[in-house]
């Protein structure tokens, strides 16, 4: 069975300083991984995804990830946080006959 | 493209009463997922459709939810009867093909409130 780990239910980051919003996964197959941002009231929208290509995986919004398979970690950055980027981000995890399995999300809260 | 729609985007009903959700998948997708979202569970795969057929629904709570996928560009999740532990939120999402290294792309969610 693969899973999906998201380190901190919480993240609170001040406007214009560094994101990172950590990911660790298992799997058995060689995973395919994404990002998801849900805004408040919206549905799930795809921030980027690894596919087995480039480690580092450039996304929307500035957002970056880096695929570290000795880690078995995705973990999310930015490297300025904008009020706007307040919202719940799901790590997701796909492989294998399980489809996607989803990490519990974490809150990130962007303080003024 | 439009997206994936649901419709109605809020349901308000009282307990005992059937509710109906609706879906229409991008155009050219094969696959066809549906979920709910708590605060409690998060969010929690109920089925998925390939090519309108379901695939896994054992993520169906109990017999009250049914799914249809009547074609390929409509679906429905039907909760017969209602209960207040059924307030949540319902994405439908869909997929090119059902394969797990496809992402999927979420409608906006129909916000279920039971009374």
């Amino acid at each position: 069975a693969q899973s999906v780990t998201q380190l901190d239910s919480h993240v609170s980051v001040s406007e214009g300083t560094p994101v990172l919003l950590r990911c660790n996964y298992s799997s058995s197959y060689s995973p395919s991984l994404f990002w998801y941002v849900q805004h408040p009231n919206k549905g799930l929208q795809l921030l980027l995804k690894y596919t087995s290509a480039a480690t580092l995986v450039k996304g929307i919004n500035g957002f970056e990830a880096e695929f570290k398979k000795s880690e078995t970690s995705f973990h999310l950055t930015k490297p300025s946080a904008h009020m706007s980027d307040a919202a719940e981000y799901f790590c997701v995890l796909a492989g294998g006959a399980d489809g996607l399995t989803f990490g519990k999300g974490t809150h990130l809260i962007i303080q003024p | 493209d439009a997206g994936v729609i649901q419709s109605p985007r809020h349901e308000v009903t009282e307990m005992g009463q059937e509710v109906t959700l609706r879906c229409k998948p991008i155009s050219g997708h094969n696959s066809l997922f549906w979920y709910r979202q708590t605060m409690m569970r998060g969010l929690e795969l109920l089925i998925y459709f390939n090519n309108n057929v379901p695939i896994d629904d054992s993520g169906m709570p109990e017999d009250r939810f049914s799914a249809k996928m009547p074609n390929a560009s409509f679906s429905t999740l039907k909760i017969q009867p209602s209960e207040p532990r059924d307030s949540a939120v319902y994405f439908c999402a869909s997929s090119r093909t059902a394969s797990g290294y496809n992402e999927q792309f979420f409608g906006p969610g129909t916000r279920l409130t039971v009374l």
